[in-house]
């Protein structure tokens, strides 16, 4: 059975550093690409990069690049994503998702439950 | 930017057909994905590569392509089937976005 299995919720001031992670399990984790998806309260998703952990080869979203960095261990068949700076805009469900089929990095078949991080003075 | 575009609401009666489009430049040379997302729960691909539908998803949801132009059909929609619904797809240098969702109201 395939599963990604992501860390806790999180709470953390503005300024602070953060680095949540998405385990894979059930299939070969160098062989799919995992992508990471905003959701902010209420409002929809938003796709922020991807990153194939057979060769570290990652793509950002125009809209995310620099602001977040995605990365992935495959010793351990998990992927992350991580901030140096937070910001109270950063309060969002994040989700990370397996491709569909080895070769896609496009469409997500398989979701994690989601990391709350919310990010509050 | 790319935008995916999506009407933010469709309604429909239990038993009938309910129909989701999302209008992009560059469906027609792009795949489209779509997602449904019930209330605290996370997205699932419902339908991949315009009009393939993964394992385990009723054979009521399909896909459809034309043009710019890609349809969501829910065939004998369901209670269960009210969700909010996303497509998704790439603009021509790969740079992949979202529609801005779509809530689907069974009546």
């Amino acid at each position: 059975e395939v599963q990604l299995v992501q860390s806790g919720a999180e709470v953390k001031k503005p300024g602070e550093s953060l680095k949540i992670s998405c385990k894979g399990s059930g299939y070969s984790f160098t062989s799919y690409w995992i992508g990471w998806v905003r959701q902010m309260p209420g409002k929809g998703l938003e796709w922020m990069g991807i990153i194939y952990p057979g060769d570290s080869d990652t793509r950002y979203s125009p809209s995310f690049q620099g602001q977040v960095t995605i990365s992935a261990d495959k010793s351990i068949s998990t992927a992350y994503l991580q901030w140096s700076s937070l910001k109270a805009s950063d309060t969002a469900m994040y989700y990370c998702a397996r491709g569909v089929y080895s070769s896609s990095s496009e469409g997500l078949r398989y979701w994690g439950q989601g990391t709350l991080v919310t990010v509050s003075s | 930017s790319y935008e995916l575009t999506q009407p933010p609401s469709v309604s429909v009666s239990p038993g009938q057909t309910a129909r989701i489009t999302c209008s992009g430049d560059a469906l027609p040379k792009q795949y489209a994905y779509w997602y449904q997302q019930k209330p605290g729960q996370a997205p699932v691909l419902v339908i991949y590569k315009d009009s393939e539908r993964p394992s385990g998803i009723p054979e009521r949801f399909s896909g459809s392509s034309s043009g710019t132009t890609v349809t969501l059909t829910i065939s004998g929609v369901q209670a269960e089937d009210e969700a909010d619904y996303y497509c998704q797809s790439a603009d021509s240098s790969g740079t992949v976005v979202f529609g801005g969702g779509t809530k689907l109201t069974v009546l």
